[in-house]
């Protein structure tokens, strides 16, 4: 087991309401990335958080932003919600150094937009 | 940007048999290949990694093998066990660049039968 935790586990809303994912990232790592997971599909990464910066961004709209905390903890915000964005919501974390791999997940956030 | 393939999407082998999933891309500069395993409503979890300077890595039953002319990487499970069930992703990233944008496949649903 990986020492990346989320939360919720799940969550519904609906369409137009805002949600907020929350990510702990693993002892010693210090950069956090999120990845949404359609069902029957790959991970796609959103973005990247590194030193509390954006450090990298997927093809994802600007009502997906983050945060990342001086304890390299995140938070993954989506606005206005639309029905296509149900999907696993996954933060992974890993350390930023001389080589930058080496992604570890977390178990997920399952949001159903109705 | 990076395209990966992978195939076949569903595999189904008797216990004991080998199992091989393989995966192509298209970024000629991506030099980091991680293998994750997902089982059902589970974290995908690293099994296995190789960089693009080594053509071949094994751990126990697990290996992975890079053709890095061709652009295309093989995960082969030797003496497949009813536990190796589950959704086996490709990825692909360019190293060093600062951002773990992994590029995944689109997963290939493993079943051993006993």
């Amino acid at each position: 087991e990986t020492g990346v935790t989320q939360s919720p586990t799940h969550l519904i809303k609906t369409r137009g309401q805002q949600v907020t994912l929350r990510c702990s990232s693993q002892s010693g790592h210090n950069t956090v990335s999120w990845y949404q997971q359609a069902l029957g599909q790959g991970p796609q990464f959103i973005f990247q958080y590194y030193r509390e910066e954006e450090n990298g961004r997927g093809n994802f709209p600007p009502r997906f932003s983050g945060l990342q905390f001086p304890n390299y903890s995140s938070e993954l915000n989506v606005n206005a919600l639309e029905l296509d964005d149900s999907a696993l919501y996954l933060c992974a974390s890993s350390w930023t150094g001389a080589t930058n791999e080496k992604l570890f997940f977390g178990s997920g956030t399952q949001l159903s937009v109705l | 940007g990076e395209n990966v393939e992978q195939h076949p999407s569903t595999l189904s082998v008797q216990e004991g048999d080998s199992a091989v999933i393989k995966c192509t891309y298209s970024d000629s500069a991506s030099n980091y290949f991680p293998w994750y395993k997902q089982e059902l409503g589970k974290r995908p979890q690293l099994i296995i990694d190789i960089r693009s300077n080594v053509g071949e890595k094994k751990d126990q039953r697990i290996a992975v093998t890079l053709n890095k002319t061709a652009k295309h990487f093989s995960l082969h499970i030797t003496e497949t066990q009813p536990e190796d069930s589950a959704v086996y992703f490709c990825a692909a990233k360019r190293d060093f660049t600062g951002a773990n944008n992994l590029f995944f496949g689109t997963g290939t649903r493993l079943t051993v039968i006993p």
